[in-house]
């Protein structure tokens, strides 16, 4: 299992600013994943994070938008730029065990609202 | 058609009853299949995760996987208030080598005493 440590919680932010979203596991992880989450909607994969190369980034999700930064196996960071209304969701840090991804650990997730 | 369906509620029953969730899929290609759990302003855990076909029983939970169906299901017998939360499917399965899962939308279970 992995527990993970996500920060803010949550954070009310006004349009046109930006929000850096924090994640740290407590060991050494190969792959992490950011996943947003809206209101009666599944969870949408924005991107994995490697450590030692750049996201790879799903369609739909830019790196402009949506930069990631994973400078170790336990940490990394995601963050929400130049944010409109359209950005308020739930965003999740979640880390796999096994070569197959069969079990996920997510982070308690951050809620952000845009004004 | 979206690659998971899985309708969203909400599902109400009362203390003690049988509950059944259940999810459909269009990849023939998933091998894995999951269930996590969602309590409100917390992040999904996972409660049981099947490889192919079959059943898999972990104390009140019960999964079912038909893959001739593309059908899935979670069954939780004597529901406990506890239970009430969103329960989320999720598959994956090769795709040029990776296993991202995909996920269903949710369905919000309350179990009321």
């Amino acid at each position: 299992s992995a527990v993970i440590s996500q920060k803010p919680s949550r954070d009310i932010c006004q349009r046109g600013t930006s929000l850096t979203i924090q994640c740290q596991v407590d060991s050494q992880v190969t792959m992490m994943f950011w996943y947003r989450q809206q209101p009666g909607q599944s969870l949408t994969l924005i991107a994995t994070a490697n450590q030692g190369s750049e996201a790879t980034y799903e369609s739909g999700f830019v790196i402009d938008k949506f930069p990631i930064s994973r400078p170790n196996l336990t940490f990394s960071t995601l963050t929400v730029s130049n944010m409109s209304p359209e950005d308020s969701s739930i965003y999740l840090c979640s880390v796999a065990t096994g070569s197959t991804n069969e079990k996920l650990f997510f982070g308690s997730g951050t809620q952000l609202s845009v004004l | 058609q979206k690659e998971v369906e899985q309708d969203p509620g909400p599902l109400s029953v009362p203390e003690g009853a049988i509950v059944s969730l259940n999810c459909t899929y269009s990849n023939s290609a998933f091998q894995y299949f999951m269930w996590y759990r969602q309590y409100s302003r917390k992040g999904p855990e996972l409660l049981m995760y099947t490889y192919s076909s079959g059943n898999k029983e972990d104390g009140r939970f019960t999964a079912q996987v038909d893959k001739s169906s593309k059908y899935i299901s979670l069954f939780i017998r004597d529901s406990q208030p506890s239970d009430s939360a969103t329960y989320l499917c999720a598959m994956s399965g090769a795709s040029g080598g990776s296993y991202i899962p995909t996920f269903g939308r949710g369905t919000s279970l309350i179990v009321h005493p």
